[in-house]
């Protein structure tokens, strides 16, 4: 069964530096990788999808990386702003046709 | 991109009623999409699969008997939390696969449920 890890829970940081989210998955056979965000009370929004078969991606300040072989993926963003706090959630799915899995999520916040 | 739609955002209801929870994919078919569940602070996680013209699946569990879901057409899903209890109250989202030029899911903004 397909298990995602995000590390850290949590994460404070200053305006303006960069940062990387973790995510781990258990089963390295996915079909896809999402990114999400989701401001406390309201849905998901996608960040970035990453094919199995691409590397990473990229949009705005955010880049994501994926490992397949070695189930890590990552988000980098650079020069964070207040703007950013929210809580990051990995999932990854096994086809087109299939549910995403969670990770638990990181909750950033950006001190002005 | 492709857009799906959830009705009502908000409901709260009082204890023993049922609560209807519509998903709408609003311009592309989905025969399958997929319920999910949030409690405050927790991540989503899978209630049931609703597939268009056959019986929904559900995970280990999660009630059938008390979480109805009719997939009645291509476009639309029900989720029907019946006899809804305080413990019932969560953040209920749906997404549908959509197989374009990049296969993905698309997810509605979700229906907010308060029972008290």
């Amino acid at each position: 069964k397909q298990e995602v890890t995000q590390i850290p829970a949590a994460l404070s940081v200053p305006e303006g530096e960069n940062l990387v989210l973790n995510c781990s998955f258990t089963d390295s056979a996915i079909y896809n990788l999402q990114w999400f965000r989701q401001d406390p009370g309201k849905g998901l929004t996608s960040l970035l999808l990453i094919q199995s078969s691409q590397r990473e991606q990229t949009s705005g300040r955010l880049n994501a990386s994926l490992d397949k072989s070695s189930g890590r993926s990552t988000l980098y963003i650079a020069a964070s702003q207040p703007g950013d706090s929210a809580t990051y959630l990995c999932a990854v799915t096994n086809s087109g046709n299939t549910p995403l899995v969670f990770g638990k999520g990181t909750r950033l916040s950006v001190i002005a | 991109g492709a857009v799906v739609s959830q009705h009502p955002s908000w409901v709260i209801c009082k204890s023993g009623t049922s609560v209807k929870i519509e998903c709408r994919s609003l311009d592309f078919q989905a025969t399958t999409m997929f319920w999910y569940r949030q409690f405050p602070k927790q991540s989503l996680m899978l209630m049931a699969t609703s597939n268009e013209g056959s019986k929904a699946t559900y995970e280990q569990g999660v009630e059938k008997d008390k979480f109805l879901i009719n997939h009645a057409s291509l476009t639309l899903s029900t989720l029907t939390v019946t006899s809804a209890h305080p413990e019932d109250s969560s953040f209920y989202i749906c997404s549908a696969p959509h197989h374009g030029g990049e296969e993905t899911q698309y997810f509605g903004p979700g229906t907010r449920l308060l029972v008290l």
